[in-house]
């Protein structure tokens, strides 16, 4: 049972342009959300997060989205750089549950100079 | 300030072998949790110590165990090895707090079972 999903597994994206980036979700009980971002041969790097009670939050060009009633949320890179490439991945947890991460499969982002 | 450290970088193993991976967290941290990342796929939680004791699980079988010592670092072992336990195994260090799901990976330990 997958309980996060991003169902791209890929984006290619000119630099100076926007990245969009999409994870969706099952579970309701779910109330803090977090970007990583993953360079080959390193562990994963904690880039963004967002509390179920807001619906936006941005850090210089890395804003997320989530829509609730849509168990959705997004996470837009804005101007993309070619140091942006990677993979993403999303996570989720529960508040009772705070070490737990259930992780998407990752998009990995590819930004052409 | 050192990050959350791993060893050994890759380890080659035979089926029905045992394994033992090793991670210290990140200075300051006192909870460490360990994933499991197969290829093409996203962490999976294994499970998280804290105070030496295994606080959550994740669905992974009992041929998992690990252990916490005094200095908060963590060792994931892994019992009869199979082939699909080949993996990127990833440590992540965090502090103690309801409000801190944010958690730092080490650079993981690549398991390969032949």
């Amino acid at each position: 049972d997958q309980q996060v999903k991003q169902n791209s597994p890929s984006l290619s994206v000119q630099e100076g342009r926007i990245s969009i980036l999409n994870c969706d979700y099952t579970n309701s009980m779910f109330d803090y959300f977090l970007w990583y971002k993953k360079y080959p041969a390193e562990g994963p790097t904690f880039l963004i997060s967002i509390s179920s009670i807001k619906d936006k939050n941005e850090d210089g060009r890395f804003t997320v989205f989530l829509n609730k009633s849509a168990k959705h949320l997004s996470l837009h890179i804005v101007p993309s750089q070619p140091g942006d490439s990677a993979v993403y991945f999303c996570a989720a947890s529960v508040y009772n549950q705070g070490g737990k991460l259930i992780f998407g499969q990752g998009t990995e982002l590819s930004v052409k100079p | 300030d050192a990050g959350v450290t791993q060893s050994p970088t890759h380890l080659i193993k035979t089926r029905g072998q045992q394994v033992t991976l090793r991670c210290s967290p990140k200075s300051g941290h006192d909870t460490v949790s360990w994933y499991q990342q197969a290829l093409g796929q996203g962490p999976q939680f294994i499970f998280q110590y804290y105070e030496e004791e295994e606080r959550q699980r994740g669905n992974f079988p009992d041929r998992f165990s690990g252990h916490q010592f005094p200095n908060y670092s963590s060792e994931l072992n892994v019992n009869a090895l199979l082939l699909g336990d080949s993996a990127l195994y990833l440590c992540a260090s965090s502090f103690k707090d309801p409000n801190s799901y944010e958690q730092y990976f080490g650079p993981g330990t690549r398991l390969t079972v032949t």
